[in-house]
């Protein structure tokens, strides 16, 4: 059974700092992975998707990288903003569902 | 852009009650989903959808039914309201089985 896990569980840095979320698999065989973005009381919103036979995507700040043979994938934000606070969520897709992680919430103060 | 909607953001029920969560998504994607997310738990998956009038389980089915009559709409529907399950509920929608989009969430305290 698939199991996703995320570390740290909650992370407080000052602006500006570059930092690395980093998330956790049990089953190398997925399709994909993605990473989301939550902010409190609401939705999800997709950040990154990464397709099995890549190694990274890039979006302005945010790189997400994946090493499917050690089951491990990691997101880099550069130069962290305050408006980057959120819980920052992972999910893998093996077959037909999306299985998350339980977030790692980042604080970035001023 | 894709949009997902979601009936309602906040809700209270009574136990016993029967409880409708409408999500509507404009982009005409084939697959929707009901999840719920709970503090230390994470979004696990109720009920999907491929199709019209296409159901499977997800991984927490018990005590939730679905409808899916029209490709836009897809209904959670708890048939007697419970405590435990007090929660946020976040519908998505895709293409494809991934590239998820996600509605803004109910959330739902049954007292």
């Amino acid at each position: 059974k698939q199991e996703v896990t995320q570390i740290p569980a909650a992370l407080s840095v000052p602006e500006g700092e570059n930092l690395v979320l980093n998330c956790s698999f049990t089953d190398s065989a997925i399709y994909n992975l993605q990473w989301f973005r939550q902010d409190p009381g609401k939705g999800l919103t997709s950040l990154l998707l990464i397709q099995s036979s890549q190694r990274e995507q890039t979006s302005g700040r945010l790189n997400a990288s994946l090493d499917k043979s050690s089951g491990r994938s990691t997101l880099y934000i550069a130069a962290s903003q305050p408006g980057d606070s959120a819980t920052y969520l992972c999910a893998v897709q093996n077959t037909d569902k999306l299985i998350f992680g339980t977030g790692t919430r980042l604080q970035v103060f001023p | 852009d894709v949009k997902v909607t979601q009936s309602s953001r906040y809700l209270v029920k009574r136990t016993g009650e029967k409880v409708f969560l409408e999500c509507v998504q404009d982009m005409d994607h084939e697959n929707m989903f009901w999840y719920r997310q709970d503090p230390g738990l994470g979004l696990r998956l109720i009920y999907f959808s491929y199709d019209v009038k296409m159901k499977e389980k997800g991984d927490i089915p018990e005590g939730y039914s679905v409808s899916r009559e029209k490709k836009e709409r897809f209904s959670l529907i708890l048939e007697s309201a419970s405590t435990n399950q007090t929660s946020m509920y976040l519908c998505a929608s895709s293409l494809q089985f991934y590239e998820q989009y996600f509605g803004p969430g109910t959330r739902l305290t049954v007292t």
